[in-house]
């Protein structure tokens, strides 16, 4: 089984619906992200999380929400969808390392349609 | 301003021909460094990082790169390329002030032909 699984994989949706998007992950990872990838502009962070109770926004976090709800779950919301929010979305976990440093494992990504 | 450069956007090689994907970063310090690559229609899977210690870092399906602290870059290689190679590949550095989130850069497609 994936350590990081994205739930829908796929989606189209109309502009103005509110969509969610769910990640989990059997890796045991305290931290957890969103990004989104559109194509030319390479991954941009959306929201992260170092545990449940610290959420933070990143580069492009205008128009989204997350959740928190486990370690092993975090939620990407989109309260009313545009079509500039079609995308792929890509939730990613990570365990800082002794040393420093830490690795992002990715999960499969979910195809987001905004009509 | 942090930034990530992958000055090529497009590259083709031949089946064999060595490669080499540019991969060049603007900090204040020494970053943390990755290379991913995506395949068509598929996730990003982690093919090498850097932390520290040696420069000339190893990772999966015969892949290397190298550190090189005075040019601030971080060059992924293959010496002999395969065609089922053809893919996105992503440099991405972690940034210590949003716990390690990574700032990629744009991507460069691979093409390999025949």
């Amino acid at each position: 089984d994936a350590d990081v699984t994205q739930t829908p994989r796929n989606r189209i949706t109309k502009t103005g619906k509110r969509i969610m998007l769910e990640c989990s992950q059997t890796k045991g990872h305290d931290r957890m992200y969103w990004y989104r990838q559109d194509p030319g502009l390479g991954l941009r962070l959306i929201y992260y999380s170092f545990d449940v109770k610290d959420i933070n926004k990143g580069e492009i976090s205008d128009g989204y929400s997350v959740s928190r709800q486990a370690q092993a779950k975090f939620s990407l919301s989109l309260e009313s969808a545009i079509p500039n929010q079609t995308a792929l979305y890509f939730c990613a976990t990570s365990d800082l390392v002794a040393g420093g440093g830490e690795t992002q494992y990715f999960g499969p990504g979910t195809r987001l349609l905004v009509l | 301003a942090q930034s990530v450069t992958q000055p090529d956007i497009h590259i083709t090689v031949s089946e064999g021909a060595s490669l080499e994907l540019r991969c060049n970063y603007s900090y204040g310090a020494t970053p943390y460094l990755f290379w991913y690559v995506q395949s068509p229609g598929q996730g990003l899977q982690l093919l090498l990082k850097y932390f520290s210690g040696d420069t000339l870092v190893q990772g999966i399906k015969g892949f290397e790169a190298e550190f090189k602290r005075s040019q601030s870059s971080f060059n992924l290689r293959k010496p002999s390329v395969h065609w089922s190679d053809a893919a996105e590949y992503f440099c991405a550095v972690g940034i210590s002030n949003s716990g390690y989130a990574l700032n990629f850069g744009k991507g460069t497609s691979l093409l390999v032909t025949p």
